[in-house]
């Protein structure tokens, strides 16, 4: 299994900053993703992020919005830029387990409230 | 536009009892299905998979089956205990690329409650 740490674990922002989350994963992994859960709703995938290449975005979800850096194969860091209350959510990064059962293992999440 | 529905936001089950949560989704051809549970403020633990060609799998007190026909799958909990009170998702992986190498869509969850 993989152990994963987020920073910040939560924060308030003001609208129009800027804030980066960081992911780090207890060992080397190739594929790593980003989520957002929304109050209420299901987990969404927003990138899928590989060491040595751009990251992928889903359809709704764009690099200038949501810059992701993955300079080797424990970190990543997703910045969620301009910041509006409609990115009050909660943001988190999972791996991939190279398993028979393709388990994916996730962070605690980082809660963000924007104001 | 590809849905996945899980079958109720909250679920009330005596301790003892099996709970049966239900996933269905539409317009999707999933490579395979898993189950996590999430507790509040935690991410989500991966449970169980199945794959397209399999009808059911089992883990401990845990059930799954998979009907590609009716677009849906059970999860059964069997014996239910207070400490099995949590929210249960369903995700689907679009393609089978090895390795969980595939972004997961997940259905909004099932908050189960077992009551003593």
């Amino acid at each position: 299994s993989a152990v994963i740490s987020q920073k910040p674990s939560r924060d308030i922002c003001q609208r129009g900053t800027s804030l980066t989350i960081q992911c780090q994963v207890d060992s080397q992994v190739t594929m790593m993703f980003w989520y957002r859960q929304q109050p209420g709703q299901s987990l969404t995938l927003i990138a899928t992020a590989n060491q040595g290449s751009e990251a992928t975005y889903e359809s709704g979800f764009v690099i200038d919005k949501f810059p992701i850096s993955r300079p080797n194969l424990t970190f990543s860091t997703l910045t969620v830029s301009n910041m509006s209350p409609e990115d009050s959510s909660i943001y988190l990064c999972s791996v991939g387990a190279w398993t028979a059962a393709y388990e994916q293992y996730f962070g605690p999440g980082t809660r963000l409230t924007v104001t | 536009s590809q849905k996945i529905e899980q079958n109720s936001e909250a679920l009330n089950i005596q301790e003892g009892k099996t709970a049966t949560l239900t996933c269905n989704y539409t317009n999707y051809s999933p490579a395979y299905l898993q189950w996590y549970r999430q507790d509040p403020g935690r991410g989500p633990v991966f449970l169980l998979l199945i794959r397209e060609n399999e009808k059911e799998k089992r883990k401990e007190r845990l059930k799954v089956t998979f009907d590609t026909t009716l677009k849906q799958s059970l999860f059964h909990i069997t014996a239910s205990q207070p400490a099995d009170s949590a929210t249960y998702l369903c995700a689907l992986a679009r393609t089978d690329s090895g390795g969980g190498a595939d972004g997961l869509t997940f259905g909004k969850g099932t908050h189960l409650i077992i009551q003593p």
